[in-house]
C-alpha cells in the first residue's frame, strides 16, 4: 500500500528554467496539499486541490507558479522562469477527507 | 487567518526524561490539531492528533493535551529515546479540509 510518491527526489535547475513537480497520492484519497519549507523552518501552504479543481490556493504566488490535479495522473507544481529564492524543500500531502494528511518524501529544488 | 507559534525552537533532553513543546494558535474555530515529526531529509510523519471535543489523548510514550479556553495544545513525550530526535511540528485547522497551518518546529535532541 503505497504512501504519497513524489518525484523528482532532488531536481537542479539553471535560473530561467522551469521545475515540474510531481505527486501521486495515497490511492483513494483525493484531496492534494503542496507545502514550501525553506531550512530551518516551518511549513508553509500553497495550494490545496481536488480532482480537476483548485479549492485553495491562497499560499502561493500569483506569478510563475501554477498546480493542477487532473482527472488521471499525479499532481503537478509547476514553477516557471525559476530564480535562487525558489530553492526550497517542496512537499505533497493527500487525504481522504478531514485532516489526517499523509506526507511524501519531498522534492528538493536547487536553483544555480 | 490562523497562526500558530510553537515553542521552544530547540530543546535538549537527557535520554529517559520528558520533553514537552508547546503551541498556541489563534483562530478560536480551529478544532484539528495534529503533531507531526520529521527526521533529516524525510517529509513529515503524523504522530497523534486531537480534536477539539477532547483535552487529552495518549499513544504508549506521547501525549497530547488541548485548552480550548486559553488556545493552547501540547506534546508530551516520555522516557525519551535517541531515536526521538527530530523536529517536530505543530498545526492546527478548522476540520474538514481546510488546509493545515503548521508551527515553526522545535528541534529535540536526546542525549544518550
Amino acid at each position: 500500500n503505497a504512501g504519497v510518491m513524489q518525484n523528482p527526489r532532488h531536481l537542479v535547475r539553471r535560473r530561467g528554467q522551469e521545475a515540474r513537480l510531481r505527486c501521486s497520492p495515497v490511492k483513494g484519497h483525493s484531496h492534494v496539499y503542496w507545502y514550501r519549507q525553506l531550512p530551518e523552518e516551518g511549513l508553509k501552504f500553497m495550494v490545496y486541490l481536488q480532482k480537476e479543481n483548485i479549492i485553495d490556493e491562497s499560499g502561493m504566488p500569483k506569478e510563475r507558479f501554477s498546480a493542477e490535479f487532473p482527472k488521471e495522473g499525479p499532481s503537478i507544481l509547476r514553477i516557471q522562469q525559476v530564480v535562487r529564492g525558489d530553492s526550497a524543500a517542496y512537499f505533497c500531502a493527500s487525504s481522504p477527507a478531514g485532516n489526517g494528511y499523509t506526507f511524501g518524501s519531498g522534492t528538493r529544488l536547487t536553483v544555480v | 487567518g490562523e497562526n500558530v507559534e510553537q515553542h521552544p525552537s530547540t530543546l535538549s533532553v537527557q535520554e529517559g526524561d520528558s520533553a514537552v513543546i508547546k503551541c498556541t494558535y489563534s483562530d478560536s474555530a480551529s478544532n484539528y490539531f495534529p503533531w507531526y515529526k520529521q527526521e533529516l531529509g524525510k517529509g513529515p510523519q503524523l504522530i497523534i492528533d486531537i480534536r477539539s471535543n477532547v483535552g487529552e489523548k495518549k499513544d504508549q510514550r506521547i501525549a497530547v493535551t488541548l485548552n480550548k479556553t486559553a488556545k493552547h495544545f501540547s506534546l508530551h513525550i516520555t522516557e525519551t529515546q535517541p531515536e526521538d530526535s527530530a523536529v517536530y511540528f505543530c498545526a492546527a485547522a478548522f476540520s474538514g479540509n481546510t488546509p493545515l497551518v503548521f508551527g515553526k518546529g522545535t528541534r529535540l535532541s536526546v542525549i544518550a
